[in-house]
């Protein structure tokens, strides 16, 4: 009865490099949300993605960051060219309808 | 105005306590409520959702006022494991915002 699971726990990354992100949804669900909690902030929405389908990418910074959700593997959050304002913990949740379920996040850290 | 909005914190109660947060949110057309918590910025975990009625678990009541567009939270006889972050949560379409989180700690 695994939950959501989401790896890599840590991730450090210099400036300019990629830091890919992955998230597994509960067992039956289908729906992925990606949040962002910047140091002493709140948690922001960023992406929710369906199987194959990006259904609202509204909290998307519009450069550098995509989201996927393929058929088959996990849901990958990608950051290309990282800077420092990018070191948050990234969350991501799935839903079976309403509440949503967090994984234990990903700390990105960039040097 | 923030979608969501709530108490600034810090909260410092002692053991015993009744203490209550208060969250206020914009769209009026949201339907789901729900209170999270989170601790030492670990992932957020369901507290309770919150229902039109107002509902109870526990030593934690939660109340929804749809006019003043209004959600609290109230937490009885606190305990020290109570401490943490306590996130208000409200829908939107495709997605849940949330508030910025107040910081209760509850003290010996």
């Amino acid at each position: 009865n695994a939950g959501v699971m989401q790896n890599p726990r840590h991730l450090v990354r210099r400036r300019g490099q990629e830091a890919r992100l992955r998230c597994s949804p509960m067992k039956g669900h289908s729906h992925v949300y990606w949040y962002r909690q910047l140091p002493e902030e709140g948690l922001k929405f960023m992406v929710y993605l369906q199987k194959e389908n990006i259904i609202d990418e509204s909290g998307m910074p519009k450069e550098r960051f995509s989201a996927e959700f393929p058929k088959e593997g996990p849901s990958i959050l990608r950051i290309q060219q990282v800077v420092r304002g990018d070191s948050a913990a990234y969350f991501c949740a799935s839903s079976p309808t309403g509440e949503l379920f967090f994984g234990e996040g990903s700390r990105l850290t960039v040097l | 105005r923030k979608e969501v909005e709530q108490d600034p914190g810090p909260f410092n109660v002692p053991e015993g306590a009744t203490v209550a947060f208060n969250c206020t949110y914009s769209n009026s057309a949201s339907q789901s409520f729900f209170w999270y918590r989170q601790d030492c910025r670990k992932e957020p975990k369901l507290l309770m959702s919150v229902y039109s009625s107002g509902n109870e678990d526990g030593r934690f009541t939660a109340q929804l006022n749809r006019a003043s567009q209004y959600i609290s939270l109230l937490i009885r006889d606190s305990k020290l494991s109570d401490s943490a972050t306590y996130l208000c949560v409200v829908n939107a379409p495709r997605k849940l915002i949330f508030g910025q989180g107040t910081e209760l700690s509850v003290k010996p």
